[in-house]
């Protein structure tokens, strides 16, 4: 059974850090793409990024919201995927799901899997 | 960037109804285009892919059509375990965007 479970949620200051984990099972964590998609409290769903896999040299996506401030990362020996947020802003204050990208290929990169999110709160 | 509009943003109907959502994309994104559930406090549940492709798992009643900019979802027969909020995504382009999302409520 596909699990994806977050952590590392909690309330911090405007300008800082926090960095948030998802630990994945069920199935071949290294194969896949992974997301991050985020939720402002009572609004839509707003797409992070994307972190590829080792045959794609793990690179990034990010939405222009978060690129600079935010850092997508992984590490395949421990099925682990990471969001670092530095710079924090109010309006990043969200509920972060990772999600599975179903397969690379395009067309085929849709999002199949999610974990039940973290609350991140941004306030002084 | 392609900006997703769905509409209506809220939808009122009753167990039985044939009900639609649509999602228009500002540009084509050929049929790359998902359909997601959301209940209150619970992560998405993925429901079609490709625009008209169903999850495994997913009751036949969901359907999805469409291609270049405008998109359907439809439940022919709407259960009371559908009164959630449904949100389009597409993935042709990166930022992969999401529409605002249509509330389905009971009537």
């Amino acid at each position: 059974e596909v699990q994806l479970v977050e952590s590392g949620g909690g309330l911090v200051q405007p300008g800082g850090s926090l960095r948030l984990y998802c630990a994945a099972s069920g199935f071949t964590f290294s194969d896949h793409y992974m997301d991050w998609v985020r939720q402002a409290p009572g609004k839509g769903l707003e797409w992070v990024g994307r972190t590829r896999n080792k045959a794609n040299r793990y690179t990034t996506e990010y939405a222009a919201s978060v690129k600079g401030r935010f850092t997508i990362s992984r590490d395949d020996s421990k099925n682990s995927l990471y969001l670092q947020m530095s710079s924090l802003k109010t309006e990043d204050t969200a509920v972060y799901y990772c999600a599975r990208v179903h397969q690379q290929y395009s067309g085929y990169d849709y999002l199949d899997y999610w974990g039940q999110g973290t609350l991140v709160t941004v306030s002084s | 960037d392609i900006q997703m509009t769905q509409s209506p943003s809220t939808l009122s109907a009753s167990v039985g109804d044939r009900v639609s959502i649509t999602c228009r994309a500002s540009q084509s994104i050929s049929n790359w285009l998902a359909w997601y559930q959301q209940k209150p406090g619970k992560a998405p549940k993925l429901l079609i892919y490709k625009a008209s492709s169903l999850e495994s798992g997913v009751p036949s009643r969901f359907s999805g059509s469409g291609s270049g900019t405008e998109f359907t979802l439809t439940i022919s027969s709407l259960q009371p375990d559908d009164f959630a909020t449904y949100y389009c995504q597409q993935y042709n382009s990166y930022p992969y965007t999401f529409g605002q999302g249509t509330k389905l409520e009971i009537k």
